[in-house]
């Protein structure tokens, strides 16, 4: 059981170079999300599924787009990176409660 | 979701007892009040959670004022490895969004 896992580990872009991250779930959990960490900071909200089908926006949704790929797959696309997007990125997915995964440490020059 | 507010730090012996305070006074009936850590970047991580009962894990215990406006989240015997940023979240059950606030850094001495 592995839980929440991420891929790649870290990053390095440089702006306007695309990328997907990708997050899968072992839990059979319905609900997954996508958070963002800037440093120093608390975890933002970029985009949510609550379902296998159905992606929402959280707080911070632009310049990213997601993919529910099926029940255990959730994944977020950077189209055209930019050096805001610096960030450690958090994959979770929620039973009775959310579990993150490990993170991406994304930097784009 | 109800905001909350935690202290920004706090530091701790090793080996004693750490009290952390979250206020939460618009907290709803149908909220739960979470505790989160993340230590040095990894992952958040699952602590406990109540709604108006108090609780107890192998890790923590969460005691739930009387009118839930305020929770204490406390680490009975803190370790070195305790070191970590603390977050109190307040949330509907089975709601997808969780929203972190700040959180509290706490440091345990040795």
């Amino acid at each position: 059981n592995a839980g929440v896992t991420q891929t790649p580990k870290f990053q390095v872009l440089k702006t306007g170079q695309s990328m997907t991250l990708q997050c899968a779930q072992d839990m059979n959990h319905n609900s997954m999300y996508w958070y963002r960490q800037d440093p120093g900071m608390g975890l933002r909200l970029i985009y949510y599924s609550a379902s296998e089908g159905t992606t929402d926006k959280g707080e911070v949704p632009n310049g990213y787009n997601v993919s529910r790929l099926n029940k255990r797959e959730f994944s977020l696309r950077l189209e055209s990176a930019a050096p805001s997007q610096t960030s450690v990125y958090f994959c979770a997915s929620s039973g009775q409660w959310p579990y993150f995964g490990p993170g991406t440490r994304l930097t784009v020059t | 979701d109800a905001k909350t507010t935690q202290p920004p730090s706090m530091d701790c012996a090793e080996g004693r007892a750490a009290n952390l305070p979250c206020n939460h006074s618009t907290i709803s009936g149908n909220e739960y009040v979470y505790w989160y850590r993340q230590i040095h970047s990894q992952g958040p991580q699952y602590i406990i959670h109540g709604l108006k009962n108090n609780e107890t894990n192998e890790m923590a215990s969460l005691i739930i004022t009387e009118d839930r406006k305020s929770s204490t989240l406390i680490l009975p015997h803190a370790t070195l490895r305790d070191t970590a940023v603390y977050y109190c979240i307040v949330r509907v059950s089975n709601d997808y969004k969780l929203s972190f606030g700040a959180g509290t850094t706490v440091t345990v001495r040795a």
